[in-house]
């Protein structure tokens, strides 16, 4: 069954310090990936997706997110976090080789944000 | 342009009731998609609606329910409500007819709560 893993469930930096979260998926072929970022209390909101092509790709906020086939990643970068930041972040993934409309999400990674 | 819109934000109900939550989609999206975000258990995809039509079901009982209308606006009905289904229910649309490549934006969301 295709799953997502986010193996951090917590994570605490240091404002300016850069960030890394970490995304990986078993799926047997290269799925459509995206990572969504939700504040307390509030809907979703898409910081970037990976369709094909650039294994790098840039987002919103500063944030960029590099796509490994080989280690079946997405990892989700910042280099200088700010307060701002804090919030839950979900990577998700959809199947490339069949049209449900369904994304599957990871746990979430909770980002604590220190002054 | 406007966002994905939700309404209400806030629905109290005792058991057994039934609950009505609607969704508007972004101009020009004919795709609409339901989440449950439940305590401990994530983000489950719940229903697809795609030009009025229901494209995918995810794994829930058939006392959760929707349609979509012509105006691709929608809405999720769950009749007999549960003490679990409690949770904060996200609205997604997208552009609709494409495979895989159709990215998803959320609303803010209906916080449902069940006593």
């Amino acid at each position: 069954a295709q799953s997502v893993t986010q193996p951090d469930i917590h994570i605490t930096v240091s404002e300016g310090a850069s960030l890394e979260l970490r995304c990986n998926y078993s799926y047997g072929a290269t799925p459509y990936l995206f990572w969504y970022v939700q504040s307390p209390g509030q809907g979703l909101q898409l910081l970037l997706k990976y369709f094909s092509g650039d294994t790098l790709v840039q987002g919103i906020k500063g944030f960029e997110a590099e796509f490994k086939r080989s280690q079946s990643s997405f990892n989700l970068r910042k280099p200088s976090v700010h307060w701002s930041d804090a919030a839950e972040y979900f990577c998700a993934v959809e199947p490339s080789s069949s049209n449900t409309g369904k994304l599957i999400f990871g746990q979430g990674t909770t980002l604590q944000v220190k002054p | 342009e406007a966002g994905v819109t939700q309404s209400p934000t806030h629905l109290i109900k005792t058991r057994g009731q039934q609950a009505t939550l609607r969704c508007s989609p972004i101009s020009g999206h004919t795709s609409v998609y339901w989440y449950q975000q439940a305590l401990g258990l994530g983000l489950q995809f719940l229903l697809w609606y795609d030009e009025g039509e229901e494209r995918n079901r995810g794994n829930f009982p058939p006392r959760f329910s929707g349609r979509q209308f012509p105006n691709y606006s929608s809405e999720l009905n769950v009749n007999a409500l549960e003490l679990e289904d409690s949770a904060l229910y996200l609205c997604a649309s997208s552009l609709g007819g494409q495979t895989g490549t159709d990215t998803q934006y959320f609303g803010p969301g209906t916080r449902l709560t069940v006593l």
